[in-house]
């Protein structure tokens, strides 16, 4: 069975704080992604991370996907009240199976 | 673009009691997804579509939860009789590309 574990669980941070959050497994995904979710809505995608190493930036988000593609991490400068919610990260198995695994997740909160 | 549509928002019932949801994807995407997050939790699946076929319901409970997509395009989730554990936000998603999911608001449910 493939995990993924979330740390840290909870985060309190000020406003203009940085920040990271690591996602981690035992296991090989194909890809893996970053959602957002907000308190009453669903989770909505950030970014998707295929290659081994890859890093993509989303304005103050950067995403990192592990070289070996067992882990991955969040992290953003300068948080901002609205960046507060939920952090979801979610891997595609290595098997191919079109089934979606998601971490706990992350909740962030950004106090002004 | 309309987003995925969920109805009702929230639902109150008492335990033993049958509860059902309905989703309606995104215009022309052939899968659907159903999923149950726990408070605080990643949303784990418990149905996948393609069109109108089941390809994978290994974690859906099927003593009690049954699913249905007729036409191959809305869906119901169905709860009969309700437990105090089955509490937690009911999450449907769709999908055009494999990688690519929305989700909509959810349904939350409380089983009294």
């Amino acid at each position: 069975t493939q995990l993924l574990e979330q740390s840290p669980q909870f985060l309190s941070i000020q406003e203009g704080e940085n920040l990271t959050v690591y996602c981690n497994s035992s296991s090989v995904f194909s890809s893996l992604q970053w959602y957002r979710q907000e308190p009453g809505e669903g989770p909505v995608l950030l970014v998707t991370v295929v290659t081994g190493g890859e890093v993509k930036k989303l304005k103050r988000l950067t995403f990192q996907f592990g070289d070996a593609r067992k882990d991955s991490s969040l992290h953003i400068t300068a948080a901002q009240p609205g960046d507060t919610g939920l952090y979801l990260c979610a891997g595609w198995g290595s098997s191919n199976t079109g089934k979606l695994i998601f971490g706990q997740g992350t909740t962030l909160q950004v106090k002004p | 673009e309309a987003g995925v549509v969920q109805s009702p928002r929230y639902k109150i019932i008492e335990k033993k009691q049958p509860v059902a949801f309905w989703c309606n994807p995104i215009s022309g995407h052939n899968t659907l997804y159903w999923y149950r997050q726990n408070l605080g939790q990643g949303p784990e699946l418990l149905i996948r579509y393609e069109n109108e076929e089941a390809v994978d319901d290994s974690q859906l409970p099927k003593d009690r939860f049954s699913a249905e997509r007729l036409k191959g395009v809305d869906s119901t989730l169905k709860i009969q009789p309700a437990e105090l554990g089955d509490s937690a936000v009911y999450l449907c998603a769709s999908s055009l590309v494999l990688n690519e999911q929305f989700f909509g608001p959810g349904t939350r449910l409380t089983v009294l």
